[in-house]
Parts: structure tokens; sequence; C-alpha cells
């Protein structure tokens, strides 16, 4: 089964500044997932990021709030542009195509 | 829209019962079903994929039923322990790797 590390691990922002996560696989996938989890909830799908190709978003989810990059096999970032406390979550990546799908251990992002 | 449920979204049961976590599903056309545990603030671990041909996958002390005609799955948990104890979220596959999460069933096992 695949092994996917994200960094950072948790982080404080204040409002209106931006964090990159990245998620790093160790082995080539095609297809790469975004999830939010917030607080108390379940997870919920922000994007599709296929290597090559514009990042699919889910309705609620725009390109300039999380642009998301996916420049080779094995790499993706998700960027959280101007933070409020509403983006107070966890961030996952998952990869899989649905055989199965596998997590990382998620970003804790905490916005003051 | 594929909505999934799981119930019941809270469970505390004493250690060495069995229990059963309940799962259902709206839309039946789905490609596969998958268990998964996620521990508190952790990431998620897969458990069990059951595809849409199976009706049931069993791993140790874990097994999982589908029945997709009826849009319901179940996990059930054998002899169970502390270790257990995390919250157990089921989410449905389509074709189209469009996947749907349940809420989650947080689970405490009592020593």
């Amino acid at each position: 089964s695949a092994v996917i590390s994200q960094k950072p691990s948790r982080d404080i922002c204040q409002r209106g500044t931006s964090l990159t996560i990245q998620c790093q696989v160790d082995s080539q996938v095609t297809m790469m997932f975004w999830y939010r989890q917030q607080p108390g909830q379940s997870l919920t799908l922000i994007a599709t990021a296929n290597q090559g190709s514009e990042a699919t978003y889910e309705s609620g989810f725009v390109i300039d709030k999380f642009p998301i990059s996916r420049p080779n096999l094995t790499f993706s970032t998700l960027t959280v542009s101007n933070m409020s406390p509403e983006d107070s979550s966890i961030y996952l990546c998952s990869v899989g195509e649905g055989q199965p799908q596998h997590f990382g251990d998620g970003t804790r992002l905490s916005i003051l | 829209k594929q909505e999934v449920t799981q119930i019941p979204a809270a469970l505390s049961v004493p250690e060495g019962e069995n229990l059963v976590l309940n799962c259902s599903f709206t839309d039946s056309a789905i490609y596969n079903l998958q268990w998964f545990r996620q521990d508190h603030g952790k990431g998620l671990t897969s458990l069990l994929l059951i595809q849409s041909s199976q009706r049931e996958q069993t791993s140790g002390r874990l097994n999982a039923s589908l029945d997709k005609s009826s849009g319901r799955s179940t996990l059930y948990i054998a002899a169970s322990q502390p270790g257990d104890s995390a919250t157990y979220l089921c989410a449905v596959t389509h074709n189209n790797n469009d996947m749907r999460f349940g809420a989650g069933t947080r689970l405490t096992v009592k020593p």
C-alpha cells in the first residue's frame, strides 16, 4: 500500500495569511485527492488533482481559495489562501483511485 | 446526490463485547465501500474494502458486510478491546472515484 507523507502536520496561522500543505507519495499515482475535515465533522472532498491537468474542484470550493499544484506523479500541494477562522480544519490528501483509498496523517490547521 | 449515514453516532461498550456499526447509503450504484478508522486528530487508516460484487470482507476481529441493493453495510467488531477506541468511518465510491463519507461512529471501549 502507498505511504503518504504530509507536511506540516500542524500549524497555527494568522488571519489573512496563506499556507501551503505538501503531500508526498512513495509511488507514482495518477490521481491525488484533497479533503477537508472540519471540527467534529466527516471528510469533504475539496478537489481531485491529476498530473498534467488542472485540478477538478467540488461544489463550494474554488481555485482562488484552494490552489493546487501537481507537478509530478508523486507530489501535490494544496494552498489555503487568505485564511479565516472558518478554515480551521484538518486537511488530508489521499491516493488510491478507489482500490483502496489511503490517506496521509493530515495537517491540522488553526487560524487565529 | 449520495447521502451516507452512520448509526449510532457514538457508542460506549465494556471491553470484550461484540458490536455492530451501521452504514447506509442512498444511491446503490456504488463501485465499492470502504471502512476506515480515525484516531483522534489523526489521518484515516483503511480497515476493509468491499467491492460492489462482494458480500463481505474479514480481517482479524473485523467483518464488514455489504447489501448493495438495500444500501447497507455493517462493520462487526468481535471481542472489543480498549485499543479499538476510535472513530469509524464508512465511505462509498462511485466509478468516477467520487468518494462520499459518513459522519462516523465514535467508539469507546472501556477497560
